[in-house]
């Protein structure tokens, strides 16, 4: 079973700041898709970044940016120029393609932004 | 659009009543997905449909919980009688397709359910 782990339960970070918040899954396939979800207070969950496994350049959408190393099986987000509304839960999640619809979530990255 | 909808939006009930908590698929999207998030397991699965049939509920807790899809517009997750450990989030979530594809999962604004 695919499994994806997220080794900081909590971290914090400057404003202006650049944070890396790591994340590792865990799979026998080859294609899949890999996610970074942010989880505000407001609790809605709201997509942050994907990545195509299949693909060999990082995701990037602005100031979210993705370091995927596919042998090692390892997908941190970097956020560049931290903003206090980044404040927030992050969630790694992954999913098989053409498999299962279900998506596998890590426990989350409560992540902190100091002003 | 107005994305996924979940209502209500808090819920606190005594254990042994039925809750029922209700969702709203963006239009057009095939896909379903209940999920309950909890500090101790973080976001788990407990059931999706597809063309308002479900497909695998694998991820329902037990009996006491149920889920339906009367039509493509419609989704509730019943728990029935409810206890102290069912106290989470409840995300409701669509896709237009599997979510493998380009298309992701949309997320509606959560649940928080209180059992005392």
């Amino acid at each position: 079973a695919q499994t994806v782990t997220q080794s900081q339960p909590e971290m914090s970070v400057q404003e202006a700041e650049t944070v890396t918040l790591s994340c590792t899954y865990d799979t026998s396939e080859s294609n899949y898709y890999l996610f970074w979800y942010k989880q505000p207070p407001s609790r809605q969950m709201i997509l942050v970044i994907r990545q195509e496994a299949y693909k060999q350049q990082n995701a990037t959408e602005n100031r979210f940016s993705v370091n995927f190393q596919k042998a090692a099986k390892s997908f941190s987000l970097k956020i560049s120029d931290s903003q206090l509304g980044d404040t927030a839960m992050y969630f790694c999640a992954f999913i098989q393609e053409g498999g299962s619809e279900k998506l596998v979530f890590g426990k989350g990255t409560k992540l902190t932004v100091n002003p | 659009d107005a994305g996924v909808i979940q209502s209500p939006r808090h819920e606190v009930t005594e254990m042994g009543q039925e809750v029922t908590l209700r969702c709203k698929p963006i239009s057009g999207h095939d896909y379903l997905f209940w999920y309950r998030q909890t500090m101790m397991r973080g976001l788990e699965l407990l059931i999706y449909f597809n063309n308002n049939v479900p497909i695998d509920d694998s991820g329902m807790p037990e009996d006491r919980f149920s889920a339906k899809m009367p039509n493509a517009s419609f989704s509730t997750l019943k728990i029935q009688p409810s206890e102290p450990r069912d106290s989470a989030v409840y995300f409701c979530a669509s896709s237009p397709e599997g979510s493998w594809a380009l298309d992701e999962q949309y997320f509606g604004p959560g649940t928080r359910l209180t059992v005392t």
